[in-house]
């Protein structure tokens, strides 16, 4: 595809289930990005990845959270025992190079119930 | 990190009316972007720009980055330029390039 995926676009989970969430990066991206975005707010930095290398992971609110990129393509952000605070969207971003545009998918929206 | 204001925070306009947005930082930047953010959610890229001016149809940003603030001008709005309108600037510093978003400007476009 032309831009960047995600997966699901909607999620809901029950507090305390574990949800990951998709992101296919636009095709020769080395870098992406995760970032969490509340309702009213602008997004904020979750975690960076450079190829399969996560270089910067200081935004992940707790340890909960964990993100991975393992061939350095895809890449999951996992929440363990989700908490209703967690609620928000989920946006992924990539980008060929940096410092360059950052190119963002449609988000995956969470609710915890 | 840098902080990022936005104003103003909502904007309503009549169709056909210019408008400016803007963007201040609180420290230099490094990439600044501006960001239209649809009814559905999804952040379209306006434009890519750390100094100077872009155009791109009814759509033109200036930054001035010794000033630490970009403007976004809308000459003759249509209803479809509505939604919440978003400018993230990275800091630069050693590995970090991650994006500092500012609250955004909302801006509904009326008929």
């Amino acid at each position: 595809g032309a831009g960047v995926s995600q997966s699901p676009r909607y999620k809901v989970a029950k507090r305390g289930q574990d949800v990951a969430l998709r992101c296919d990066p636009i095709s020769g991206h080395v870098s992406l990005f995760w970032y969490q975005q509340a309702l009213g707010q602008g997004p904020e930095f979750l975690t960076y990845f450079q190829n399969e290398a996560q270089l910067d992971k200081s935004g992940l609110p707790s340890d909960r959270f964990f993100a991975e990129r393992p061939e350095g393509s895809v890449s999951t952000l996992k929440i363990q025992r989700t908490q209703q605070e967690d609620s928000a969207v989920y946006l992924c971003a990539s980008a060929i190079s940096l410092p360059d545009t950052q190119y963002f998918g449609p988000g995956t929206r969470l609710t915890v119930l | 990190g840098i902080q990022v204001e936005q104003s103003p925070p909502d904007l309503i306009l009549q169709e056909g009316a210019n408008s400016t947005l803007r963007c201040n930082f609180s420290d230099s930047v490094n990439n600044l972007q501006w960001f239209h953010q649809n009814p559905w959610g999804q952040l379209i890229n306006l434009f890519y720009i750390p100094s100077g001016t872009k155009q791109n149809g009814r759509l033109s940003a200036t930054t001035v980055a010794t000033e630490r603030y970009s403007l976004l001008y809308i000459s003759s709005s249509q209803t479809t330029d509505s939604g919440v309108y978003f400018c993230a600037g990275e800091s630069g510093g050693a590995g970090s390039y991650q994006l500092t978003f500012g609250k955004g400007t909302k801006l509904s476009v009326i008929p």
